[in-house]
């Protein structure tokens, strides 16, 4: 299986801050890498799909990049809706495997 | 506005079959492939597998020897059964669309709003 292993967990930020999660594959998944966002008690919701392709209706303060191993999604101004947990998924093989999460709180 | 609703026990017997299923409203079930995902209280997601209406499967090995995803496309869903559950298969359980691009470009969107299950006696 591909692990997906995403730090910092958990992650303390400020309404304003600029935030990166990053998340490493142990082998090469091209860019066959999704993010989606959490909120507690809610099912996932699709925030970054291939990488770096933001889904719609998705603020444009989010972002995604990486290819390869290395990903990272980026908020860049947090705002009080982000505070949430943060997967990483890849599609490259099944079993398709999750990031282990990143639990993003307010400092 | 393809939606995902999911149904079945919340509460299931050690060693008996957990079964589930997932209607999908807004598409046909024939457009996407299907999938399940599950995440234990407190824990992470674990993908269990996924289903296309021409009959592919796809299983976790984690799984596998205890999984089936059956599609019924005149009812426009699809259902989940796990057999000889232990108190490690509690967990909310989600359906989910796969969106797929190429064969290994896709990704789950949208989600069911998930259901919990408990294992216990």
């Amino acid at each position: 299986d591909i692990q997906m292993t995403q730090s910092p967990s958990p992650l303390s930020a400020s309404v304003g801050d600029r935030v990166t999660i990053t998340c490493r594959a142990s082998q090469n998944i091209n860019n066959y890498l999704n993010w989606y966002q959490q909120k507690p008690g809610k099912a996932p919701k699709l925030l970054v799909y291939a990488a770096s392709n933001l889904q719609s209706g998705v603020p444009s303060r989010f972002s995604g990049s990486g290819s390869g191993t290395d990903f990272t999604l980026t908020i860049s101004s947090l705002q009080h809706e982000d505070f949430a947990s943060y997967y990483c998924q890849q599609s490259y093989y099944t079993p398709y495997t999750f990031g282990q999460g990143t639990k993003l709180d307010l400092k | 506005q393809l939606q995902l609703q999911e149904s079945g026990p919340g509460l299931v017997k050690p060693s008996q079959t957990l079964s589930l299923t997932c209607a999908v409203s807004g598409d046909s079930i024939n457009n996407y492939y299907w999938t399940w995902i599950r995440q234990p209280p407190g824990k992470g997601l674990e993908w269990i597998g996924y289903i296309h209406y021409s009959g592919t499967t796809s299983y976790n090995p984690s799984l596998q020897s205890r999984v089936t995803i059956s599609i019924d496309m005149s009812r426009n869903q699809f259902s989940l059964k796990l057999a000889s559950v232990t108190a490690a298969d509690t967990a909310v359980y989600y359906c989910a669309a796969i969106i797929r691009r190429v064969a290994a470009l896709n990704w789950f969107d949208p989600w069911g709003q998930g259901t919990l299950v408990s294992v216990s006696s």
